[in-house]
């Protein structure tokens, strides 16, 4: 069974402009959850997904969305990119039959803001 | 609110030597407890946790943790370490629940553990 898939898997942009990235839950599973990894902050809960359904949302600025497909894909936004944003964006999902918490990571999405 | 700390930022140890990897939290309630590992370049993958029950805990690639809750401490440990086990750790506790199922994870600052040949 194939694992989670984000793309893209590196990506530099510019201030000021936007980003989407893309993530492909394994087959079957409906819950999907984003997080944001950095040096400084660590890692950082951005927003949970499930049947495209915002469950969960973190901490984050406005700029910062998300939303999921009727197949339980999901896609993150980020608009007017700010130089802070640059870090690795993992995407993980659950099996609804697995335990709470039990969650299966992507090798994530790599942005770096110029 | 819900937390965990990693008091070492890195922890050495040689190999076939025990290991462990400190972690405590401060929670509401019953805690549901998790490990992580991160190898470079990829992502998390699931160690192990801990929900109820025995408060020793198996998983996978031989890790085990010990649940204690009066020191509220949730250990990770190995008998005999491997230069494989190389990696970053993170320490995770689920969310308080408020009415609504979540699977939001709060996890620790991470500890690098590096084995040594």
């Amino acid at each position: 069974k194939a694992g989670v898939t984000q793309t893209p898997r590196y990506l530099i942009k510019t201030r000021g402009q936007q980003v989407t990235l893309s993530c492909s839950p394994i087959s079957g599973h409906r819950s999907v959850s984003w997080y944001q990894q950095t040096p400084g902050q660590g890692l950082q809960f951005l927003f949970e997904y499930f049947s495209e359904t915002q469950r969960n949302k973190g901490n984050f600025p406005g700029r910062f969305s998300g939303r999921q497909f009727s197949n339980s894909r999901s896609e993150m936004n980020v608009s007017t990119l700010e130089l802070g944003d640059s870090a690795l964006y993992l995407c993980a999902s659950r099996s609804t039959s697995g335990g709470p918490g039990e969650l299966f990571f992507g090798e994530g999405s790599r942005l770096t803001v110029l | 609110a819900q937390s965990v700390a990693q008091p070492e930022d890195q922890v050495n140890v040689a190999e076939g030597n025990p290991l462990t990897v400190k972690c405590t939290y401060s929670v509401s309630g019953n805690p549901y407890l998790f490990w992580y590992v991160q190898y470079p370049n990829r992502g998390l993958q699931f160690l192990l946790k801990y929900i109820t029950g025995d408060n020793l805990v198996k998983g996978s690639y031989g890790f085990e943790a010990e649940f204690n809750k009066s020191q509220t401490s949730f250990h990770l440990k190995k008998p005999s370490a491997l230069v494989s086990d190389s990696a970053l750790y993170f320490c995770a506790v689920r969310d308080r629940d408020y009415g609504g199922a979540t699977n939001k994870l709060i996890f620790g600052t991470g500890t690098l553990l590096a084995v040594q040949p």
